[in-house]
């Protein structure tokens, strides 16, 4: 079942613009993370963020944590061509018992840096 | 360099066939995965597994089948009973110990029918 959904679905800006993305869920979590993903590769992991957690930083990336909106977002900033990518964020139910199965994908934002 | 290998990058099946996709990983993780991402969506659970010769369905388990025999490895085979299997097939895995544990990716096998 798809847990979180990413918005927009795609977005293009120019390079050294910042961009955002959001990622609502349903239900609630242990905690919140941000993938990236090539064209034709693996995703990457970029950032984790627990529930008791509000915002958390690591390089030019920041993410957000509402968990009364059930809504995170990741900011990029200083956007470079390299950034192009789909970017998922991923949910761990607050049910999932802590098991490996607890991990939901949403369908991801499509990237687009313009150099 | 600690990582995941998916093998083979590119696969073609036949009507009728069974394939069968590696996943190795050297990163001493307990959890494997396997997902299926089909063009414009997510990733879908397929098949996991929280330790050596333990494995659980994920959401869309049907046409599919693993092995964890041992710790490194985690081959999925795609069944003749699936009847759509053109997609891009991910491995992951994870550290298992409860929460908190970010999962590590293979570059994929994209898996056509012929």
């Amino acid at each position: 079942s798809q847990q979180g959904e990413e918005d927009p679905q795609a977005l293009s800006i120019q390079e050294g613009e910042n961009a955002t993305m959001n990622c609502s869920y349903k239900t609630s979590i242990n905690n919140l993370q941000w993938y990236r993903q090539n064209s034709g590769r693996g995703l990457v992991h970029l950032i984790l963020i627990r529930s008791n957690e509000r915002e958390k930083h690591s390089g030019r990336l920041r993410v957000t944590l509402d968990t009364s909106k059930k809504s995170s977002s990741l900011l990029i900033t200083a956007s470079r061509a390299a950034d192009t990518a789909s970017y998922f964020c991923a949910t761990e139910s607050l049910y999932s018992g802590g098991g490996a199965d607890g991990l939901t994908f949403g369908k991801g934002t499509h990237l687009i840096i313009q150099p | 360099d600690g990582g995941i290998t998916q093998s083979p990058k590119y696969l073609f099946r036949k009507e009728g066939q069974n394939v069968t996709l590696s996943c190795e990983q050297n990163l001493n993780h307990d959890a494997m995965y396997w997902y299926r991402q089909d063009p414009g969506q997510g990733l879908r659970l397929i098949y996991y597994s929280q330790i050596v010769n333990d494995f659980q369905k994920g959401d869309i388990a049907e046409g599919y089948s693993v092995s964890r025999e041992k710790k490194e490895s985690f081959p999925l085979t795609v069944t003749s009973a699936q009847k759509n299997p053109t997609a891009f097939y991910l491995c992951a895995s994870s550290n298992f110990r409860g929460t908190y544990q970010p999962q590590h990716f293979g570059d994929g096998t994209r898996l056509s029918i012929l």
